[in-house]
């Protein structure tokens, strides 16, 4: 398998554009993970799925944010418009329930927004 | 309140020698799995090491062991003979709710650098 695929791997955008971020997770794996990462606050989960269904949005920082699972194989993760302090690392995670096993990342997004 | 608390944000270690990196968590879930990942400067999260709450030995994974004390809620990770690949950020994270909500969060992190 592939694992967790992300794209882009880095993205520059000017502030107020929209950006998109995109996350296949490996193939058969039913939770789906969007994690941001600065300095500042660390590693921060913003949203995640179950079958499709996202689950908990509690993290998502605000309306700008919007995350969507139109199907297993697909996820994406949209800032509009962005701002500067958007600027992270935006990593995708999927893991396989029934069973205790760990979540595996992508390679992750380097965010920055100028 | 934070849910996992990494009280080191940096250490040094003698290349060959052990070290520990600490993580304690707080739970009202009786069903909850401990984990640590590694992070390199490449950036790459890279899964270490995994310890249940029912699970009654302390998880072991190579040079990497996990030190679970259940009543002080306490998860540190012990590197044995580290190496200078070893020097990275290293995370302990705790998923709560195994029977249900499988939420994953993160601690802050320690940045451990092995000096040859």
């Amino acid at each position: 398998d592939a694992g967790v695929i992300q794209s882009p791997r880095h993205e520059v955008t000017e502030m107020g554009q929209e950006v998109t971020l995109r996350c296949k997770p490996i193939s058969g794996h039913d939770y789906l993970f969007w994690y941001r990462q600065t300095m500042m606050r660390g590693l921060e989960l913003l949203i995640y799925f179950n079958n499709n269904v996202p689950i908990d949005d509690s993290g998502m920082p605000e309306d700008r944010f919007s995350a969507k699972m139109p199907n297993a194989s697909f996820s994406t993760l949209k800032i509009q418009p962005s701002e500067p302090r958007d600027s992270a690392v935006y990593f995708c995670a999927s893991s396989i329930s029934g069973g205790v096993t760990e979540a595996f990342f992508g390679q992750g997004t380097r965010l920055t927004v100028v | 309140a934070q849910k996992i608390t990494q009280t080191q944000p940096g250490m040094f270690v003698q290349e060959k020698e052990a070290v520990t990196l600490d993580c304690t968590y707080d739970t009202s879930d009786q069903s909850y799995g401990l984990f640590w990942y590694k992070q390199p400067s490449s950036g790459e999260m890279i899964f270490l090491i995994y310890q249940g709450s029912y699970d009654e030995q302390n998880a072991t994974e190579g040079r990497y062991s996990l030190n679970f004390q259940k009543a002080r809620k306490s998860a540190n990770l012990v590197i044995s003979a580290s190496q200078l690949g070893d020097s990275a950020m290293y995370f302990c994270a705790m998923r709560e709710g195994m029977d249900s909500s499988y939420k994953l969060i993160f601690g802050s992190g320690t940045r451990l650098l092995v000096r040859p």
